[in-house]
């Protein structure tokens, strides 16, 4: 039981290139996530997706987009990366309810220089 | 987050008790939660409470929740290395539609043998 699973788990890029961060989650949850941690910051959350089929943002959604392929997958795409996208990202998925655990997947650290 | 604010750092000796505080402004949430992570991994669920409680206690781990001062605190008693990490209160403000998660900015513990 893989849980979440995020790829590439690392990834350098320079300023102005593209790139998708992939999520999968076997658990069958309704409700997936994409944060991003900055030191001192804790995790900001960038787009959620409450169940298959919607998307909506989050607190920093600028620069980035998502799509939520199906129920298990979930993917954030940079269209124009900038230095200040430099983080690192977290995927999270949780079943639909009011007090239910979110499990994260490992995290993708990306550098943009 | 910045509705949850936490300290950000934290040094205690092996076998001496630390306290992680977190203070939150949604008195609505329903639940709050501690999450621990690790060097290089994603967050994993350490322990929640319920808002209608002052107290959990599961082993070493005690919350206290003071509701009027909106004061959320975890106690790890006989701390030892292997607890050296960052922890990060979190909690689902009522207002959000997607059920998701409001993280402090997480306080690093260190832990001294």
């Amino acid at each position: 039981n893989a849980g979440v699973t995020q790829t590439p788990k690392f990834q350098v890029l320079k300023t102005g290139q593209s790139m998708t961060l992939q999520c999968a989650q076997d658990m069958n949850h309704n409700s997936m996530y994409w944060y991003r941690q900055d030191p001192g910051m804790g995790l900001r959350l960038i787009y959620y997706s409450a169940s298959e089929g919607t998307t909506d943002k989050g607190e920093v959604p600028n620069g980035y987009n998502v799509s939520r392929l199906n129920k298990r997958e979930f993917s954030l795409r940079l269209e124009s990366a900038a230095p200040s996208q430099t983080s690192v990202y977290f995927c999270a998925s949780r079943r639909w309810g009011e007090n239910t655990e979110a499990f994260f997947g490992q995290g993708t650290r990306l550098t943009v220089v | 987050g910045e509705d949850v604010e936490q300290s950000l750092f934290l040094s205690v000796r092996e076998g001496d008790s630390s306290v992680i505080n977190c203070t939150y402004t949604d008195s609505s949430s329903t639940y709050l939660y501690w999450y621990k992570q690790e060097p290089g991994a994603g967050l994993q669920l350490l322990t929640y409470i319920f808002s209608n409680m002052d107290m959990k206690q599961d082993q070493r781990l005690t919350v206290l929740l003071n509701k009027k001062d909106k004061h959320l605190s975890l106690r790890i008693a006989d701390t030892q290395t292997g607890d050296s990490a960052i922890y990060f209160c979190a909690e689902i403000p009522n207002n959000n539609a997607g059920n998701m998660l409001t993280f402090g900015g997480g306080t690093r513990l260190m832990v001294k043998p």
